[in-house]
């Protein structure tokens, strides 16, 4: 069964400084990967994904991840947090055992200070 | 642009009552899927329906049921709520291959 993992519940950063939020998956056969962020009291917006090609891949708000097959990890990055950056943050990957549906990981809250 | 639109936004239930969550899409999506959110869990599906006219189980369907009424709109019922249910739920559309639309979210508590 497909399994993702985010291994810190919470991540500190001050304004300005890079930020990653680490991810890191199980699945059978190709990975089809994605990043969310929810807001408060918001549902979940999309904000990249990865499905083949460059192990880089770039999304919204400045925001992008990198694809490590060989660490089955796909780490989200932005190169200077922002305070409105703060929110939680869900790796995915696809589940075809349930009609394509996405399996989610527990989610990383992400305080940015200023 | 609505995309996926959930109601209501706030339920607050009785044990053993009953409640339908709507939602309707209006992207031409085949797919749509119903979560629940509960803290340090992440999201987890509780039915899908791959097309219209079939509905599937999830990772969690105990105590639910759901209805594909027609292409834009997917229901879920509680038919007789328990505390457990308490949970923030949220119904989704999905392109094929590509990522997920989802509702503003349905926050329900059962006392």
């Amino acid at each position: 069964a497909q399994s993702v993992a985010q291994p810190e519940d919470q991540v500190n950063v001050a304004e300005g400084n890079p930020l990653t939020v680490k991810c890191t998956y199980s699945v059978s056969g190709n990975p089809y990967l994605f990043w969310y962020v929810q807001y408060p009291n918001r549902g979940l917006q999309f904000l990249l994904k990865y499905i083949t090609g460059d192990n880089l891949v770039k999304g919204s708000y400045g925001f992008e991840a990198e694809f490590n097959k060989s660490q089955t990890s796909f780490h989200l990055k932005k190169p200077s947090a922002l305070v409105s950056d703060s929110a939680l943050y869900f790796c995915a990957v696809r589940d075809m055992n349930y009609g394509q549906n996405f399996v989610f990981g527990p989610g990383t809250r992400l305080s940015v200070l200023p | 642009n609505a995309g996926v639109t959930q109601t209501p936004k706030f339920q607050v239930l009785k044990t053993g009552q009953s409640m339908t969550l709507q939602c309707a899409q209006d992207m031409n999506h085949n797919s749509m899927y119903w979560y629940r959110q509960d803290p340090g869990m992440g999201l987890r599906l509780i039915y899908y329906s791959a097309s219209e006219g079939t509905t599937d189980k999830g990772e969690v369907p105990n105590g639910y049921n759901v209805s594909r009424l027609n292409k834009r709109e997917f229901s879920l019922r509680l038919e007789s709520a328990a505390p457990s249910q308490t949970s923030v739920y949220f119904c989704a559309s999905i392109r094929q291959g590509y990522e997920a639309f989802f509702g503003q979210g349905t926050r329900l508590t059962v006392v």
